[in-house]
């Protein structure tokens, strides 16, 4: 069974760097594609981008200029880095594995970007 | 960028009965749509893609169908694990987009 959990600060200042990392557990960082998606509260769903250990990523346009994904294989981990984050960034940060379709999902962290 | 339009917003219908929910695609996406169900409080759990194709572990009632443009979420005899709020989502072009929502409530 594959599980993902995300970790970092729940609370961020206006422009600023939201960073958050996803462990995996059960599978290979190495054996498939990996995404972040986010939700703002009580809004749908956004793919943010994704990341391939060969080293395909592929990102938003609409956040492309501001967003990182990067793998970290020796831990089993990938993470995301927002910048200049604004308040329309708040949002539940998820995530998943694959990049078409998403199998496994973590729980999600909760990110609010405010003073 | 791929707009899903899902309708209705909201669907009222009672335990046992059969829902029916709808999403339009901008754009042609041959069979590339995905459907996710998401409870409060958790993350997404993917039902269907292929248009079809139901996940694993996916109770039968849940079917999927469509192509193209025009896709359809049906549950049959709907038990009360599944009222919850039901997305559509695009996986043929990037950036892979998502609809707003079907929110499946308890007449």
């Amino acid at each position: 069974q594959v599980q993902l959990q995300e970790s970092g600060p729940g609370l961020v200042e206006p422009s600023e760097t939201l960073s958050l990392t996803c462990t995996v557990a059960g599978a290979s960082i190495n054996s498939n594609f990996w995404s972040w998606i986010r939700q703002p509260p009580g809004r749908g769903l956004e793919c943010i981008g994704y990341i391939y250990h060969t080293g395909r990523i592929d990102y938003n346009p609409s956040l492309k200029s501001r967003v990182t994904i990067s793998l970290d294989t020796s831990k089993n981990q990938f993470s995301l880095h927002l910048s200049s984050v604004i308040a329309a960034d708040t949002a539940v940060y998820y995530c998943a594995s694959g990049y078409e379709i998403f199998d496994y999902w973590g729980q999600g962290a909760l990110v609010t970007v405010s003073s | 960028e791929i707009v899903m339009t899902q309708s209705p917003p909201t669907l009222s219908v009672s335990p046992g009965e059969r829902a029916t929910l709808s999403c339009r695609a901008s754009q042609s996406l041959s069979s590339n749509l995905a459907w996710y169900q998401q409870k409060p409080g958790q993350a997404p759990r993917l039902l269907i893609y292929g248009a079809s194709t139901r996940a694993t572990g996916v109770p039968a009632r849940f079917s999927g169908s469509g192509s193209g443009t025009e896709f359809t979420l049906t549950i049959s005899s709907l038990q009360s694990g599944d009222f919850a709020i039901y997305y559509c989502h695009q996986y043929n072009n990037w950036p892979y987009t998502f609809g707003q929502g079907t929110k499946l409530e308890i007449k």
